[in-house]
């Protein structure tokens, strides 16, 4: 299985800061990796395909990047509803697997 | 509106089984691959199964494999996990979750249910 370690764990932020997630493989997925929010008490919501492309819906201030094994989740100017717990995800192996999350918790 | 509403989830005793059903609204079934992910309350996500459009696929983790079965009706708009052999590891919420895009699977989910919780206990 490809195992996706996301660091940090948590990350403690203020509103209007910027926050930089990352989530990396034990081998290479190509660009094939998602980002996911899950609100407390929420399903999750897809943000970020393919490593880079917003899904639709997602605002411009959270953006993704990265190939390979090493990717980033950047949400730009932090706004309130944007604490949450992020998942990276891959689709390239069986089975399809998620990081273990990073929590962007209020400073 | 676009959703889909999963059910079933409850208490069962170890070895016993379950069905979830899952049930979709607001797009065209019958042409996306549907999921179901679970996750352990306050833990992370682990993708379970999968079921093809058409519903002669279907995918497991080998976590679950043997034991669950996943099929659908496409003209109810519903798609089934079927659980047997229960294990207290198993206790979870489980989500059905729709791919992002429709004939051809991305493995990437666009839309969850807001889940149907399973307590596997004696």
């Amino acid at each position: 299985d490809i195992v996706l370690t996301q660091s940090p764990a948590t990350l403690s932020m203020s509103p209007g800061e910027t926050a930089t997630l990352s989530c990396r493989a034990s081998q290479s997925v190509n660009s094939h990796l998602a980002w996911y929010q899950q609100k407390s008490g929420q399903s999750p919501r897809l943000l970020i395909y393919d490593a880079s492309i917003r899904a639709t819906g997602i605002p411009a201030r959270f953006s993704g990047s990265g190939s390979g094994t090493d990717f980033t989740l950047t949400i730009s100017s932090l706004e309130p509803e944007d604490f949450a717990v992020y998942y990276c995800q891959q689709r390239t192996n069986w089975p399809r697997t998620f990081g273990q999350g990073t929590k962007v918790e209020i400073k | 509106e676009v959703q889909l509403l999963e059910s079933g989830g409850d208490l069962v005793q170890p070895g016993g089984s379950l069905r979830l059903s899952c049930a979709a609204s607001g797009f065209t079934f019958s042409t996306y691959t549907m999921s179901w992910v679970r996750q352990v309350p306050g833990k992370g996500l682990e993708w379970i199964s999968a079921i093809s459009a058409s519903g002669h696929s279907t995918y497991f983790a080998d976590s679950v494999k043997g034991r669950f079965t996943m099929s659908r009706d496409n003209s109810k708009s519903i798609v089934y996990l079927q659980m047997n052999s229960l294990r207290a590891e198993d206790t979870a919420v489980y989500y059905c979750a729709k791919d992002l895009r429709t004939n051809i699977v991305v493995w990437y989910f666009d839309l969850w249910g807001r889940g149907t919780l399973v307590t596997v206990s004696s």
